[in-house]
């Protein structure tokens, strides 16, 4: 099976601009889950989606958003773009049914720089 | 709300002798717990988990770990430990109840000296 896929691989971006990422899960998962990693805050959660529908959502202000589609696949848009957005941002997939206590599996991220 | 604590940022251990890096955790319910291990540049690669059943749990690569439920921890553990290691280690913890969200540590860095 192919893996986790995400893009752009890195992307640089200007403060106040708009971005979107594109991850596509495991064929058959109907999970995907966003992280950002920074290395002072580790990974933090973002927003879990499962079959198009936002499922747990975590502490980002409202600039941050997601959406899933009909095929699994998932974007992040993240509006106004700070400084402090520069980080590589991780996808995870999961089949999304055991309850709870399945394995996700991750994409190789995409790193954004906002200058 | 859940947590997970990995006390040490970085773990220095020779290579042959054995690793352990910590993890303790936090949760309301039951724990499912997870260790991944990132190599730079590289999304987390999976190595083990605890559902239930037998406290000592198995992954790849040769790593265990073993859930203890008074101490709440969740240590990985391999007895022998390589160069190719050396990596950036991720402990996590989902609460059993409901469906939460999972919940990551701020990652150890094991470095394994040759």
């Amino acid at each position: 099976k192919a893996g986790v896929t995400q893009t752009p691989r890195y992307l640089i971006k200007t403060r106040g601009q708009q971005v979107t990422l594109s991850c596509s899960p495991i064929s058959g998962h109907r999970s995907v889950s966003w992280y950002q990693q920074t290395p002072g805050q580790g990974l933090q959660f973002l927003f879990e989606y499962f079959s198009e529908t936002q499922r747990n959502k975590g502490n980002f202000p409202g600039r941050f958003s997601g959406r899933q589609f009909s095929n699994s696949r998932s974007e992040m848009n993240v509006s106004t773009l700070e400084l402090g957005d520069s980080a590589l941002y991780l996808c995870a997939s999961s089949a999304g049914l055991a309850g709870g206590g399945e394995t996700q599996y991750f994409g190789p991220g995409t790193r954004l720089l906002v200058l | 709300a859940q947590s997970v604590a990995q006390p040490e940022d970085q773990v220095n251990v020779a290579e042959g002798n054995p690793l352990t890096v910590k993890c303790t955790y936090s949760v309301s319910g039951n724990p499912y717990l997870f260790w991944y291990v990132q190599y730079p540049n590289r999304g987390l690669q999976f190595l083990l988990k605890y559902i239930t059943g037998d406290n000592l749990v198995k992954g790849s690569y040769g790593f265990e770990a073993e859930f203890n439920k008074s101490q709440t921890s969740f240590h990985l553990k391999k007895p022998s430990a390589l160069v190719s290691d050396s990596a950036l280690y991720f402990c996590a913890v989902r609460d059993s109840g409901g469906y939460q969200k999972v919940t990551f540590g701020t990652g150890t860095k094991l470095q394994v000296i040759p």
